[in-house]
């Protein structure tokens, strides 16, 4: 397997733009997270979804970010309208649930810069 | 909601020197993980270590579950080790301290 695929890698924007991370699990893994890290706050759980459904979203900062998983292969974070604030490195993890695939692997992030 | 600590948060040491980064964590967990965040920002796999004690080179990793700790031994330390190490303790979702910032000098 490739590992947990994000794009883009880096993305920079003006405020106001909506902005889409992806994400793609790796094959088998059916809990899939969204991370954010920031100097500041470190490394912070957004949401989290198991078997594609949304289980935690306690994270997710403010109305303007949502997050789906359409289906087991395929995540998105969309940021509308963004703002200089929410720039950050962007994570996307997988793990599956079964005894020998629970181990945790991070895609390489996606670096936000809103200008 | 569980609490990661680590420490120290920042470490500098001269090239070939061992080292030990300790995670504490404030309730029972499924899983514990070690990650390495490198200068390039990735998050590198170290160990997926429950419990028990595992070695991978100069790199070793034990954790005592019942006590609520686990601990990172790296010996022999070269500049490639430097950056962030990150404990991270699971129930369902994957929680994560805030790191120990590593400086290996040459």
């Amino acid at each position: 397997d490739a590992g947990v695929i994000q794009s883009p890698r880096h993305e920079v924007t003006e405020m106001g733009q909506e902005v889409t991370l992806r994400c793609k699990p790796i094959s088998g893994h059916d809990y899939l997270f969204w991370y954010r890290q920031t100097m500041m706050r470190g490394l912070e759980l957004l949401i989290y979804f198991n078997n594609n459904v949304p289980i935690d979203d306690s994270g997710m900062p403010e109305d303007r970010f949502s997050a789906k998983m359409p289906n087991a292969s395929f995540s998105t974070l969309k940021i509308q309208p963004s703002e200089p604030r929410d720039s950050a490195v962007y994570f996307c993890a997988s793990r599956g649930s079964r005894a020998g695939n629970s181990e945790a692997f991070f895609g390489q992030g996606t670096r936000l810069t809103v200008v | 909601g569980i609490q990661v600590e680590q420490s120290p948060p920042d470490l500098i040491l001269q090239e070939g020197a061992n080292s030990t980064l300790r995670c504490n964590f404030s309730d029972s967990v499924n899983n514990l993980q070690w990650f390495h965040q490198n200068p390039w920002g990735q998050l590198i796999n170290l160990f997926y270590i429950p419990s028990g004690t595992k070695q991978n080179g100069r790199l070793s990793a034990t954790t005592v579950a019942t006590e609520r700790y686990s601990l990172l031994y790296i010996s022999s330390s070269q500049t490639t080790d430097s950056g962030v190490y990150f404990c991270a303790v699971r129930d369902d979702k994957i929680i994560f301290g805030k790191g120990t910032r590593l400086h290996i000098l040459p």
